[in-house]
Parts: structure tokens; sequence; C-alpha cells
């Protein structure tokens, strides 16, 4: 089974800043990497597919990338609403098509 | 418009059984498969298994292998997850989610479903 690893466990950034989230596989996942955000009391939400490629109806401030065992999801100027917790998930060995265990991302 | 819709909150006791829906429409239900994952109270999220409902295709995470069900409807658009003894480590928010046939992301998710296990 591939583990996934995220850093860091919790990130505080202030509004209009970047936020840089790293995740990291045990093993290579090849660009099998997507990005899911989740808000409080709602389900996940998937942001990036394939390492890099933005899921429909994301804003362009959203970016991912990496391929192998090392992922970086960018966010440029934060807004409001992309405080939340983001998961990682690899679907390139499976089953289970592991998650990462998060990383929270709070107003500094 | 894709749509997953789960079944609503339940509270059980230990032991009893249960089976919660996740109902698709807008899509052809039978060409991507179904997931399931778990969300402990205040924890990340586990992927627990898959089906695809076309072949019925049924594949487990070996966390999970044993301890759930899961099944699919096709003439009624349907998957299911079930347990035949519920633990009180079972209290969880439990996902339905669709992916493509082949290597995919969960592209559309359920809202969830809350199971409550208490004595």
């Amino acid at each position: 089974e591939i583990v996934m690893t995220q850093s860091p466990a919790t990130l505080s950034v202030s509004p209009g800043e970047r936020a840089t989230l790293s995740c990291r596989a045990s093993q290579s996942v090849s660009s099998n990497l997507a990005w899911y955000q989740q808000k409080p009391g709602q389900a996940p939400r998937l942001l990036i597919y394939g390492a890099s490629t933005r899921a429909t109806g994301i804003p362009a401030r959203f970016s991912g990338s990496g391929s192998g065992t090392e992922f970086t999801l960018t966010i440029s100027s934060l807004q409001s609403e992309d405080f939340a917790v983001y998961y990682c998930q690899q679907y390139n060995n499976w089953p289970p098509e592991t998650f990462g265990q998060g990383t929270k991302l709070e107003i500094k | 418009e894709v749509q997953l819709v789960q079944s609503g909150a339940e509270v059980k006791k230990p032991g009893e059984s249960l089976k919660i829906s996740c109902k698709g429409s807008g899509y052809s239900f039978t060409s991507y498969w179904i997931g399931w994952v778990r969300q402990m109270p205040g924890k990340g999220l586990e992927w627990m298994g898959i089906i695809y409902p076309g072949d019925s295709d049924t594949r487990y995470s070996p966390s999970f292998q044993g301890q759930v069900t899961i099944s699919a409807d096709k003439s009624i658009s349907t998957a299911y997850l079930q347990w035949s003894s519920l633990k009180a480590s079972d209290t969880a928010m439990y996902y339905c989610a669709r992916r493509l046939r082949g290597l995919g992301p969960f592209d559309y998710w359920g809202q969830g479903t809350l199971v409550t296990v208490s004595s």
C-alpha cells in the first residue's frame, strides 16, 4: 500500500498571500495524483487531477505540480473561501487509492 | 447534472446490521466506478472500496476487506455499503464518489451519510 504524507499538518497564511502545500508518496505514483478541498460540514471537492490539471470550474489561482513521489499544490492570492482542509490522493496503485492525512489551511 | 444522493443519517446499536445507499443520476451509472470513503469524527479520508456497476467488479482496501460489503443494483442506479455487525468504531461519515474506468480521481461526491453506533 502506498503511503501519502502531507506537510505541513497546519498552514497559517494571510488572505492575499500564497500558500504552498506538499504531498509525498512512499513510491512513484507517476502523475496519478489528485488534490481535494474539504470545508467543514461538506463533502470533498476535486480541485486537481493528473497532478496539474484543474477540475471543471476550479479557479486559476489553484495550481498543481510534481510527478513521481513529490507533489505541490499552490494557491496564489488566498481568498477567504480557500481556508479549508486539503487532501492529496494517489490513484496509480490500487486498491487502495490512498489519501494523505490532510493539511489544514487556516487564516493567519 | 451529475448527482450522487446518499441515504439519510443512521443511529444503530453495536451488533446491528446496516445498509446505506448512493443513487446516481445525470450520467451513465454503469460506465463509472462508485467508491466509498470513510471519515471518522475529526479525522481524514480513508478509501474503503469500489465497485463497477457495469459488471459488479468490486475491490476492497485490505483495511476494510471482510468488514463491509459493497454492492450495486444497476437497474436503479444505486450502490450500497453494508455491515453485518456494527461496532462503535464504525461511527463515521461515509461518502460515495464517482470515478472513471481506468485511472482517475473521484470527480463527483455524494453528500455523505452519518452513521452513529452507540449502545
